[in-house]
């Protein structure tokens, strides 16, 4: 079972910022936080991830708590090709298995 | 560079039948892992091969099996079709295989078994 809770779903206009939650209460010390998103039937991508310290990239930030209790994924400016399954991903199983939960669809509106 | 390929992209097949599947890892990735997506269980975990080995098993049926070659492609076969075969089977390859690694995903295979 997936180790992460998220909300089903959000909206979020138009160049604002998405911030997107994820509860991984049970994250255990040596634990990533794995974010990926999956545009409509298309492989999943991968955006960004992180152990202990806020991460950044070109596509999003990372802020994970100071307990590593939750975290948040965010989109600096969201725009229409944004929209898509955002996938929280805790822990690591030898043979590289993630497990999935079912993600927070995301809708960009105009 | 390449991203991950997977081929075909578009299958149909009967009940009964057998079907292969094919992915073609980024250069220099060891690591090839396989996924089913269906509507009703998600993303689900079948199995990964690194240097031709596999080292994890999803909680499939032994229906479905898979291989690495030497150049780090790899195949999975579902025998025995069934009509819940039906799904997106997705391939991720990753340069080694650890927590800090990351999987890049092919666009996937979708399968329908008529």
């Amino acid at each position: 079972d997936a180790k992460t809770t998220q909300p089903p779903s959000m909206d979020c206009a138009e160049g604002r910022a998405a911030n997107l939650p994820c509860n991984h209460s049970t994250i255990s010390g040596n634990e990533y936080v794995y974010w990926y998103r999956q545009i409509h039937s298309q492989g999943p991508q991968y955006i960004i991830h992180g152990l202990k310290n806020n991460e950044t990239n070109e596509m999003a930030s990372l802020i994970i708590t100071e307990d590593r209790k939750s975290s948040t994924l965010i989109l600096p400016h969201a725009t229409l090709r944004d929209t898509a399954v955002y996938y929280c991903i805790v822990g690591w199983e030898y043979g590289n298995k993630l497990v999935f939960g079912a993600g927070t669809i995301l809708r960009v509106k105009s | 560079k390449a991203g991950v390929t997977q081929t075909p992209r578009y299958l149909i097949k009967t009940r009964g039948q057998q079907v292969t599947l094919s992915c073609s890892p980024i250069s220099g990735h060891r690591s090839v892992s396989w996924y089913q997506q269906t509507p009703g269980q998600g993303l689900q975990f079948l199995f990964e091969y690194f240097s031709e080995t596999q080292r994890n098993k999803g909680n499939f049926p032994g229906r479905f099996s898979g291989r690495q070659f030497s150049n780090s492609r790899s195949e999975m076969n579902v025998s025995t079709l069934e009509l819940g075969d039906s799904a997106l089977y997705l391939c991720a390859s990753s340069a080694k295989s650890d927590s800090t690694d990351t999987q890049y995903f092919g666009p996937g295979t979708r399968l329908t078994v008529l």
